[in-house]
C-alpha cells in the first residue's frame, strides 16, 4: 500500500546511455513532481506536472524529460547521461491540502 | 523567487536534551512552510506544515515549529531528543502558484549523543 513508489531503487549506467525512472502514486493526486538531490544533500525541483501542464525548472537540461502516461504515473527519461547526473532522484505528489508526499528515491550512478 | 536558509549544517545534541533547528525563508507573500526529515537512505517524511492561523504548529514525533513573520523564520523544536531522531532535516517553502513547487534549504544533519 505504498503511497508513492519509484523503480528502480538503484540505477548504475555508463555515460551516454539513455535511462528512465518510473514513479507511481496511488493517492489520487493531480500534481506530481521530480526533485534531484545531489551529493551534498541539496534538493532541487526539476519538474511539476498537473493535468498535462508541465512546469520546468529553467536550470534543468533538455536531456531530461518527464512523461506521464496517466494521472498516477510520472516517469523521468534522461538522454545522453553525464557524470554530473549522478544523484538521488525523488518523485513526489501533492494533495489538495498542499502537502507533498515523497517516494523512496532512485540513486542514479553514472560511470 | 523564494529561498530558504538553514544556517546550521550539523548539530549534535545529547539524548534527552532539547533541540532547535533554524530556518529562515525569503518570500514575498505568506508562504507555505514545511519541515521534512530524511533518515539515511530513505525518502523524505513530512514532520509538520504551516499555511495560516496559529503560528505554533504541532507535528509528528513530538516536533513543533513556530512561524515568526517578523523574523522570516520557521524554527523546528523538540523538548527531548531521542536517539532515533538522528537524521537530516529539511525546511522548505512552497509558493501557491507555479505548480506549488517546493524550495528546500540545504538541510541540517542532526546527530544524537548517548
Amino acid at each position: 500500500d505504498t503511497a508513492v513508489s519509484q523503480t528502480p531503487k538503484y540505477l548504475v549506467t555508463q555515460m551516454g546511455n539513455d535511462k528512465s525512472i518510473k514513479c507511481e502514486q496511488n493517492l489520487g493526486h493531480d500534481t506530481m513532481y521530480w526533485y534531484k538531490q545531489d551529493s551534498k544533500k541539496f534538493l532541487k525541483i526539476m519538474f511539476s506536472y498537473n493535468n498535462k501542464e508541465l512546469i520546468i525548472n529553467e536550470t534543468v537540461p533538455n536531456r531530461f524529460s518527464p512523461k506521464s502516461p496517466d494521472k498516477a504515473h510520472l516517469n523521468l527519461h534522461i538522454n545522453s547521461l553525464e557524470l554530473g547526473d549522478s544523484a538521488v532522484y525523488f518523485c513526489a505528489s501533492r494533495s489538495s491540502g498542499n502537502e507533498q508526499f515523497f517516494g523512496p528515491g532512485t540513486r542514479l550512478t553514472v560511470l | 523567487a523564494q529561498s530558504v536558509t538553514q544556517p546550521d549544517i550539523h548539530i549534535t545534541v545529547s539524548e534527552g536534551a532539547s533541540l532547535e533547528l533554524r530556518c529562515n525563508y525569503s518570500y514575498g507573500a505568506t508562504p507555505y512552510l514545511f519541515w521534512y526529515v530524511q533518515s539515511p537512505g530513505q525518502g523524505l517524511q513530512l514532520l509538520l506544515k504551516y499555511f495560516s492561523g496559529d503560528t505554533l504548529v504541532q507535528g509528528i514525533k513530538g516536533f513543533e515549529a513556530e512561524f515568526k513573520r517578523s523574523q522570516s523564520s520557521f524554527n523546528l523544536r523538540k523538548p527531548s531528543v531521542h536517539w532515533s531522531d538522528a537524521a537530516e532535516y529539511f525546511c522548505a517553502v512552497g509558493a501557491g502558484g507555479a505548480g506549488n513547487m517546493l524550495t528546500f534549504g540545504g538541510g541540517t544533519r542532526l546527530m544524537v549523543k548517548p
